[in-house]
């Protein structure tokens, strides 16, 4: 079976940079995502990591290590938009449905 | 606009009752999930269908069923409405070989 933890909550101040982090446990691996929600509206499509390392997008980073069954995403300069939910989900290797964690409620204060 | 479509946007309904939430994927898709999100909980896998048939299942409840029809548009219907059913339900399609998952606007079903 999936396994997926994150942290519920973290709070930054503005123009910090935060790194919310995902381990996850799985039978069958085929990429790790991450996705932001605002409350009440879709997850929107942030990264995709397959293969090991890091992947930049922006203000926005996400690293993988398969070996461990850890991944991180990292946000720059923090602006009071990104105050939303991060979502970490394991993409299973048979079906490719994506598993979610419970996600990680992210506040950003001035 | 995603291009993945959910009607309709918001249902109020009765314990007992039955309801039908329509997806319809984005274009050329095949693939088509659909996920239950209760308050402050995470995205709850349900069902997955690949071109018409069924490919996955999650903790699905046997008072819900789906089904992908042949233009590849999706319905998951809910019977015997419980309090509890009341959640946002997300539909998100995908392509051949593609990672982008792509999801609809949800239906926030609201059983009183």
């Amino acid at each position: 079976g999936q396994n997926i933890d994150q942290p519920t909550e973290m709070t930054a101040t503005e123009g910090a940079i935060v790194q919310i982090n995902c381990t996850y446990q799985t039978s069958g691996f085929n990429g790790l995502f991450w996705y932001q929600q605002h409350a009440g509206e879709a997850p929107t499509f942030l990264s995709y990591n397959v293969l090991d390392g890091l992947e930049e997008k922006g203000r926005f980073s996400s690293f993988l290590s398969r070996s461990k069954g850890y991944s991180y995403l990292l946000l720059k300069e923090l602006q009071m938009k990104d105050s939303a939910s991060y979502l970490c989900a394991v993409r299973e290797y048979n079906t490719d449905k994506l598993i979610f964690g419970t996600g990680t409620r992210l506040q950003v204060f001035p | 606009d995603s291009g993945v479509t959910q009607t309709p946007k918001h249902l109020i309904t009765a314990t007992g009752q039955r309801v039908t939430l329509r997806c319809s994927p984005r274009s050329g898709d095949l693939s088509v999930y659909w996920y239950q999100q209760s308050l402050d909980q995470g995205l709850q896998f349900l069902i997955q269908y690949y071109n018409g048939e069924e490919r996955a299942k999650g903790n699905i409840l046997e008072r819900f069923s789906a089904q992908q029809f042949p233009d590849l548009h999706s319905e998951l219907n809910l019977s015997s409405l419980e309090l509890g059913d009341s959640a946002l339900y997300f539909c998100a399609s995908t392509g051949d070989g593609a990672y982008g998952y792509t999801f609809g606007s949800g239906t926030r079903l609201t059983v009183v």
